[in-house]
């Protein structure tokens, strides 16, 4: 399968302690993106990355929140001292921008968060 | 970007032609109508796009209106896996994040 991947998939974790997630984009995709989607709500943009460059990070994305992509290949979303409020599925998206106007990002499975 | 519209749910037999409508009256000439849909505890999968004329691939048609302001994802012939929440997302070119709203949750009843 060369889709996105997502690991782990599940995570449960007391309120308090750190979570990092992974993402491996699809291989020639140059733009990563992350997303946060709560129940009943369709995803919200947390931030995005074209290679390694980190070009933009919403609101959402407290300086608890920090997102690496070192090598421009995968890349990390780091939760520090989780709060029950961040429990959520983490989704990760992949697209090849060309730079042409058009931007179809295709999705990973999610890792779902889970703050006790 | 702007806003779009689409009815909480819809319901369509297997089978048949499942139609979903968005309104995006506010859209302005550079942005770019994308379909995404969610199946249950899954990822959203990007569906189609279009910026002014219909589109069709294997998965769907994307009807655009001459002004614009709606558009209309079409499956032909639906199949219980298409039972999902469907998105209609407009965005424009240098605005790389999607912005999901509630969208419309298809129910294909067999």
């Amino acid at each position: 399968d060369t889709g996105v991947s997502q690991d782990p998939r599940h995570k449960i974790t007391k309120r308090g302690q750190n979570v990092t997630f992974r993402c491996d984009p699809i291989s020639e995709h140059n733009r990563l993106y992350w997303y946060r989607q709560t129940l009943g709500q369709g995803p919200e943009f947390l931030t995005y990355f074209q290679n390694e460059a980190q070009l933009e990070k919403s609101r959402l994305l407290s300086d608890r929140f920090s997102a690496e992509r070192p090598k421009g290949s995968f890349s990390t979303l780091e939760i520090q001292r989780t709060e029950q409020g961040d429990s959520a599925m983490y989704l990760c998206a992949s697209s090849p921008w060309t730079g042409a106007g058009e931007n179809e990002q295709y999705f990973g499975p999610g890792t779902r968060l889970t703050v006790t | 970007d702007a806003k779009t519209t689409q009815p909480p749910s819809m319901d369509c037999a297997e089978g048949r032609a499942a139609n979903l409508p968005c309104n995006h009256s506010t859209i302005s000439g550079n942005e770019y109508v994308y379909w995404y849909r969610q199946i249950h505890s899954q990822g959203p999968q990007y569906i189609i796009h279009g910026l002014k004329n219909n589109e069709t691939n294997e998965m769907a048609s994307l009807i655009i209106t001459e002004d614009r302001k709606s558009s209309t994802l079409i499956l032909p012939h639906a199949t219980l896996r298409d039972t999902a929440v469907y998105y209609c997302i407009v965005t424009n070119f240098g605005n790389e994040k999607l912005t999901f709203g509630t969208g419309t949750r298809l129910t294909i009843i067999p």
